[in-house]
């Protein structure tokens, strides 16, 4: 079975600085990997995510994630945080398995990026 | 197209009523997947469908949840009697066929049950 860790419940960062949200998965067979945004009162909105190639991707408002295979992660990256970045981050990974495609998320990540 | 519609936004009803949360996935997608969110458990699955299939239902809390999907273009989510631990916030979401497709959610009921 797949699962996904997020092992911050918090991130803190100054405006301007690069920003980290750390996400692990175990899953059987190949990940697909996706990172969601959730603003207060708000449904989940995608980000980016990663299939295949490169293991580096390019989503919305300028995230970008790493895949790496060994360490079984794909952080979510900023290069310089906004105040308007702060909500709540969620890693999921989706994997076939007997029942088809479903998705597990992480417990979600709280970034909040201090003016 | 309008993205996942869900309704109602919010929801109040008193113990042992039936409720009924509503969903249209976005035209074309052919799985359709039901979350639940709470603070104490983050984003748990309930239910997902496939071509109108249900395909895993083994986050379903108990028999008193039950979901159908009797067309393409919509779904239901009924709780029948709720009770004040059913109070969440509700999601529906659906995608494209494919693993590697990503989801779009609705943006949710919030449900209280006093």
């Amino acid at each position: 079975a797949q699962s996904v860790a997020q092992p911050e419940d918090q991130v803190n960062v100054a405006e301007g600085n690069p920003l980290t949200v750390k996400c692990t998965y175990s899953v059987s067979g190949n990940p697909y990997l996706f990172w969601y945004v959730q603003y207060p009162n708000r449904g989940l909105q995608f980000l980016l995510k990663y299939i295949t190639g490169d293991n580096l991707v390019k989503g919305s408002y300028g995230f970008e994630a790493e895949f790496n295979k060994s360490q079984t992660s794909f952080h979510l990256k900023k290069p310089s945080a906004l105040v308007s970045d702060s909500a709540l981050y969620f890693c999921a990974v989706r994997d076939v398995n007997n029942y088809g495609q479903n998705f597990v998320f992480g417990p979600g990540t709280r970034l909040s990026v201090l003016p | 197209d309008a993205g996942v519609i869900q309704s109602p936004r919010h929801e109040v009803t008193e113990m042992g009523q039936e409720v009924t949360l509503r969903c249209k996935p976005i035209s074309g997608h052919n799985s359709l997947f039901w979350y639940r969110q709470t603070m104490m458990r983050g984003l748990e699955l309930l239910i997902y469908f496939n071509n109108n299939v249900p395909i895993d239902d083994s986050g379903m809390p108990e028999d008193r949840f039950s979901a159908k999907m009797p067309n393409a273009s919509f779904s239901t989510l009924k709780i029948q009697p709720s009770e004040p631990r059913d109070s969440a916030v509700y999601f529906c979401a659906s995608s494209l066929g494919g693993s590697g497709t990503e989801a779009f959610f609705g943006q949710g009921t919030r449900l209280t049950v006093v």
